[in-house]
């Protein structure tokens, strides 16, 4: 199986300042015949289900907002929140679907210092 | 829209069975893979188990093979997952969600449902 590690577990960061949250997989999920990485974001908050985020590492899933971006490729993968709001207080997880079982990270804590 | 409506959760005893239910509407059912996935308390994500969009595969953890079955019926967008042998360690939030990528079984996973809550206890 393909473990996912989070780092930070938890960051707490300042409202409009930056948040990068870092994915690291024990394998690559790197595709080279679609030069596609199989990797994605997930944000949920208290109560409610998971939302996708981010696809292919680095494409935003339809409406969300342009502040979240993803990049990456191999096994290092970064979610970066450019400009942290008070709504983006949630925990993060990475997952890869390169191959099966499907396997997230164990999530990241984001809160506003 | 998408909706995905989970039911039928409750407290069961170890060893007992209990399953439950997924009923989607908003989209074209039958063209879409669809999982099971779970949340322990406090704890992370893990997925359980998948069917194929045709329902002629199915996929499983490790956690769970020999235990779970998933199934689903296309003409009344539903889905299943019958759970057996039930464990304390089952005791989770068990959501549904849809394969973003449609077909693959393999895929980011756009829509989920609100959950239903298993509790194993004696």
């Amino acid at each position: 199986d393909i473990v996912m590690t989070q780092s930070p577990d938890s960051l707490a960061v300042s409202l409009g300042e930056r948040a990068t949250i870092n994915c690291k997989s024990s394998q690559s999920v790197f595709y080279s015949s679609n030069n596609k990485n199989y990797l994605a974001w997930y944000q949920q908050k208290p109560g409610q289900p998971p939302m996708l985020l981010i696809y292919w590492a680095s494409t935003r899933e339809s409406g969300v907002p342009d502040r979240f971006s993803g990049s990456g490729s191999g096994t290092d993968f970064t979610l970066t929140i450019s400009s942290l709001q008070a709504e983006d207080v949630a925990l993060y997880y990475c997952q890869q679907y390169y191959s099966g079982p499907q396997t997230f990270g164990q999530g990241t804590k984001v809160e506003i210092k | 829209q998408v909706q995905l409506v989970e039911s039928g959760g409750g407290v069961v005893q170890p060893g007992r069975s209990l399953r439950i239910s997924c009923a989607a509407s908003g989209f074209t059912y039958s063209d879409y893979s669809m999982c099971w996935l779970r949340q322990a308390p406090g704890k992370g994500l893990e997925w359980v188990a998948t069917v194929s969009y045709g329902g002629s595969d199915t996929y499983y953890a490790d956690t769970v093979k020999g235990r779970f079955t998933v199934s689903r019926d296309n003409s009344k967008n539903t889905m299943n997952l019958q759970m057996n042998s039930l464990r304390a360690e089952d005791t989770a939030v068990y959501y549904c969600a849809r394969a973003h990528l449609g077909t693959l079984v393999l895929s980011p996973l756009d829509y989920w449902g609100q959950g239903t809550l298993v509790i194993v206890s004696s």
